[in-house]
């Protein structure tokens, strides 16, 4: 059964400390892996498709990451803005389905 | 701006009542999706469709019915509500049979089932 998990479940930062949030996931044959940002209230929005291991996308000051095992999401000098639950899902082969993560609660202090 | 649109923002219904649930897109998208949002649980996939009249079950299908009449318009179907169908439900669509990325969410339904 593909597996997606993330840690930690929630996380606090002061505005301009870096960190990352991690996504392990176990899938047969990785189709592509998926972050979201949601804020509360709305919808997820999509932020990156990742599709195999050493692929790398950056935006703002996000910077997703793959590797055959997991995927993180850095961030960098964040900003109160930042404060979001960041959603990773993945897509198995074969599969039109996406299985999600629980989400990570990112919280930024001013 | 691509926008999904989903008729209600909260709703309150009573148990055994049958409860529809809109979701419109603009963006002339194949696909289509509903998932339910509840705390500790995640995202989980009620139903899909990739094409008018064309409907597959997600992960947790019971309770529940879908109808595709239009390719803009995707329905979710509460036959008899009840207490445990109280969540969020996100409805979401793309362009791709395949690939599903870039789904873009509706803002969703809080439904409340008393």
């Amino acid at each position: 059964e593909d597996q997606v998990t993330q840690s930690p479940e929630a996380l606090r930062l002061q505005e301009g400390e870096s960190s990352s949030l991690n996504c392990s996931y176990t899938v047969s044959g990785l189709r592509g892996l998926f972050w979201y940002r949601q804020d509360p209230g709305k919808g997820p929005e999509f932020l990156f498709t990742l599709y195999s291991a050493g692929e790398e996308k950056e935006k703002e000051r996000l910077k997703a990451t793959l590797t055959k095992k997991e995927s993180f999401l850095h961030i960098t000098a964040p900003k109160p803005e930042d404060s979001a639950t960041y959603l990773c899902a993945v897509q198995a082969g074969g599969s039109e389905k996406l299985v999600f993560g629980k989400g990570t609660k990112l919280t930024v202090n001013p | 701006d691509v926008k999904v649109t989903q008729s209600s923002r909260y709703l309150v219904k009573r148990t055994g009542e049958k409860v529809f649930l809109e979701c419109v897109q603009d963006m002339d998208h194949e696909n289509m999706f509903w998932y339910r949002q509840d705390p500790g649980l995640g995202l989980r996939l009620i139903y899909f469709s990739y094409d008018v009249k064309m409907k597959e079950k997600g992960d947790i299908p019971e309770g529940y019915s879908v109808s595709r009449e239009k390719k803009e318009r995707f329905s979710l179907i509460l036959e008899s509500a009840s207490t445990n169908q109280t969540s969020m439900y996100l409805c979401a669509s793309s362009g791709y049979r395949v690939h599903n990325e870039k789904l873009f969410f509706g803002s969703g339904t809080q439904l409340s089932v008393l």
